[in-house]
Formats: structure tokens, sequence, C-alpha cells
């Protein structure tokens, strides 16, 4: 089952917008983390954020926590061409123990130039 | 520094055959993971290695063994292929005492015809 439902599965923008995507999970968590998968390539992790936490910046990357919506969303400001890929949310449920991450189906993000 | 590799990049077998993907990283790290990604999907667990000598299952486990070698390698056995196990298989392996980061390897294409 997943734990993880991103939101839109796939988007389109053209570069230099943003782009924002979502991720709800069921369960209460550990920690949640974004990764970005290129075609074909494996994933590359973006940023982590704790249950703690509600917001953290990574360069051009803003993830958000909201733990009593069991929702995160990323926001990648001024996109570039580079940033067409396919990103991932992954979810440390408290009931798993902190081995068995849940990756989300992933939104798929074209930047045209 | 090669980080995670994986072998082979692709592979095709056929019903019942058996094969082993290889696993190796180069960072020490005592966490090992195998996943797999069916289109459209996100990854899913199959088994972890939470250290050296230790296996357990994660979400999707039938019809697969693994084996942690040493710290630096886990396989995974396909005892007796099928269709439904055709897919990209993903190893990760992360330092969990330092971060929850995971590292990805390229992935092994497998078909099963």
């Amino acid at each position: 089952s997943q734990q993880g439902e991103e939101d839109p599965q796939a988007l389109s923008i053209q570069e230099g917008e943003n782009a924002t995507m979502n991720c709800s999970y069921k369960t209460s968590i550990n920690n949640l983390q974004w990764y970005r998968q290129n075609s074909g390539r494996g994933l590359v992790h973006l940023i982590l954020i704790r249950s703690n936490e509600r917001e953290k910046h990574s360069g051009r990357l803003r993830v958000t926590l909201d733990t009593s919506k069991k929702s995160s969303s990323l926001l990648i400001t001024a996109s570039r061409a580079a940033d067409t890929a396919s990103y991932f949310c992954a979810t440390d449920p408290t009931t798993s123990g902190t081995y068995k991450y849940i990756f989300g189906t992933g939104t798929r993000l074209k930047v045209l130039a | 520094n090669a980080g995670v590799t994986q072998t082979p990049k692709f592979q095709v077998l056929k019903t019942g055959q058996s094969m082993t993907l290889q696993c190796a990283q180069d960072m020490n790290h005592n966490s090992m993971y195998w996943y797999r990604q069916d289109p459209g999907m996100g990854l899913r667990l199959i088994y972890y290695s939470a250290s050296e000598g230790t296996t357990d299952k994660g979400e999707v486990p039938n019809g697969y063994n693994v084996s942690r070698l040493n710290k630096r390698e886990f396989s995974l056995r396909l005892e007796s292929a099928a269709p439904s196990q055709t897919s990209v298989y993903f190893c990760a392996s992360s330092d969990l005492q330092a971060s929850y980061e995971q590292y990805f390897g390229p992935g092994t294409r497998l078909t099963v015809t």
C-alpha cells in the first residue's frame, strides 16, 4: 500500500516559473524526505524535514510539513529545464521502525525552455 | 568513490529461470535496501538490511531472497522468475547514524518473458 500520494501526477511549466507539488500520507511519521529521479536513473535525495519542523529551505527548494493534515509540499522556485524529472516523497512511519521508508507515486515535472 | 553500484544494468529472463542481482556500496553504510519500481508507481521496498548480518522483509518480499554478504554487498535473488517480477530494481544504502538520506544505485531493468 502506498503511504504517500503526490499531487499532481504531472506538471508542465515554463522555465522561470515556480513548481509546487504536494504529498499526502496516512499515518504518523518520524520524518519525510523528497527525492528526484531523472529519467532512467536512480533517485537522488533533495531534502529531509522532521516531524517537529514546519518549513525547510535548501537553495531553490522549500519544503513545508503540516502534520495535522498529514501533508507536505515541495516548492521549486525559478525552475530550469534541468529540473525536469519525477519527484517523490518518502515517509518514515513511526510504527515501522527507522528503516522502512514508503515512497509515493511521484509527480512528473516538465520544465519547458 | 563509486557510491552504490549495481550489476547487471539489463537482464531478460524466461519464466522459471533464476538470477542474482548484485549491489555494492563503498560509503561504509550500515543499512542497505532493495526496491522495485513499476510504471506509474513509486518504489516499493522488497527487503532491507539494517546492518551486516541482519535482513528483514519489506512490503513486497514474496518471490525474492536476499543475502547481506558483508558490509559492502547486498544481493537479491529471484529463484524462479515470473512475469510479475518484470520491473526496475534499485539498491540503496544509508548511514542511519548520520542521516536518513538514502543513496541509490543506477538500477537494473529486468524483463521476464
